[in-house]
C-alpha cells in the first residue's frame, strides 16, 4: 500500500531559525514528489516538484531533497519567517496519470 | 498565464440534498483535472480524475459523481448528501504529457452538511 507520512505533525520556531520538514513514503516506484503549502481555508499552493531523477531542487529559501532508496524527502526553511507560518503537505505520484498521494502535513508555526 | 477557478467558495446543505461543485481552468488546453476531498483529521483524497471531455475515473465508490461537459470544467455532483459528505473540496489541474506531473490546485469549496 502505498503511503506518505510526515512527523511532526505539528512545529514551533522562533523567527530567523532554519529548520527541516520530514516526509516519508513507503513505496520508492515513485516518480516525483512534491511540496506545497496551504494556509488555513485555502487551497494548495505547489512550493517544488522533484522528479525521481532528481535529488534536490531549490527556490528562494526553499530546498527539498528526494533519497527514493531510504523512501525520505526533506523540505529546508532557511531564515523562517512568520509569513512561512502555514501546514506543508508533501504528495508522491506514482502513475503518469497525476494519481497524489499525500501525507498528512505538518503545520509550521514562526514566532515573532 | 492559466488560472483555476471554484464555485462556490462555501456552502452549506442539509443533508438528502443535491449538490453542484464547479471548476474551470483557464489557459491551458486539454489539461488533466482532478477533484480532491480534504476531510477534518483524514487528510487529502483524490475522489475523481479526467483526462477529457466525458472521460472520468472513480478512485473511491461513494454517493458522489463527476462530469467533465467542457475541456476546461469539472463538476463535482451529488443526488443525496450524507453527513460524511462535508470537508473542504479541491480541484486541480496538470498539463497532460508532460513528465513532471506537477498538480495545481484551485482556492477550494467549503461544504458543510448538516
Amino acid at each position: 500500500k502505498q503511503e506518505v507520512t510526515q512527523i511532526p505533525a505539528a512545529l514551533s520556531v522562533p523567527e530567523g531559525e532554519n529548520l527541516v520538514l520530514n516526509c516519508s513514503f513507503t513505496d520508492s516506484a515513485i516518480y516525483n514528489l512534491q511540496w506545497f503549502r496551504q494556509d488555513p481555508g485555502k487551497g494548495l499552493t505547489s512550493l517544488l516538484l522533484i522528479q525521481s531523477s532528481q535529488r534536490e531542487q531549490t527556490s528562494g529559501r526553499l530546498n527539498a531533497s528526494l533519497d527514493k532508496s531510504s523512501g525520505r524527502s526533506t523540505l529546508y526553511i532557511a531564515a523562517s519567517q512568520p509569513g512561512d507560518s502555514a501546514t506543508y503537505l508533501c504528495a508522491g505520484h506514482y502513475n503518469q496519470g497525476g494519481k497524489l498521494i499525500f501525507g498528512q502535513g505538518t503545520e509550521l508555526s514562526v514566532k515573532p | 498565464s492559466q488560472t483555476i477557478h471554484q464555485w462556490p467558495a462555501t456552502l452549506v446543505q442539509p443533508v438528502g440534498s443535491p449538490l453542484s461543485l464547479e471548476c474551470t481552468v483557464e489557459g491551458t488546453s486539454n489539461p488533466n483535472l482532478y477533484w480532491y476531498r480534504q476531510a477534518a483529521g483524514r487528510g487529502l483524497q483524490l475522489l475523481f480524475y479526467s483526462v477529457g471531455i466525458g472521460q472520468i475515473s472513480s478512485e473511491v465508490p461513494q454517493n458522489l459523481s463527476a462530469s467533465r461537459p467542457q475541456d476546461r470544467q469539472f463538476i463535482l455532483s451529488s443526488k443525496k448528501l450524507l453527513l460524511s459528505d462535508s470537508g473542504f473540496y479541491l480541484c486541480a489541474w496538470k498539463k497532460p504529457g508532460t513528465a513532471s506531473n506537477e498538480q495545481f490546485f484551485g482556492p477550494g469549496t467549503r461544504l458543510t452538511v448538516l
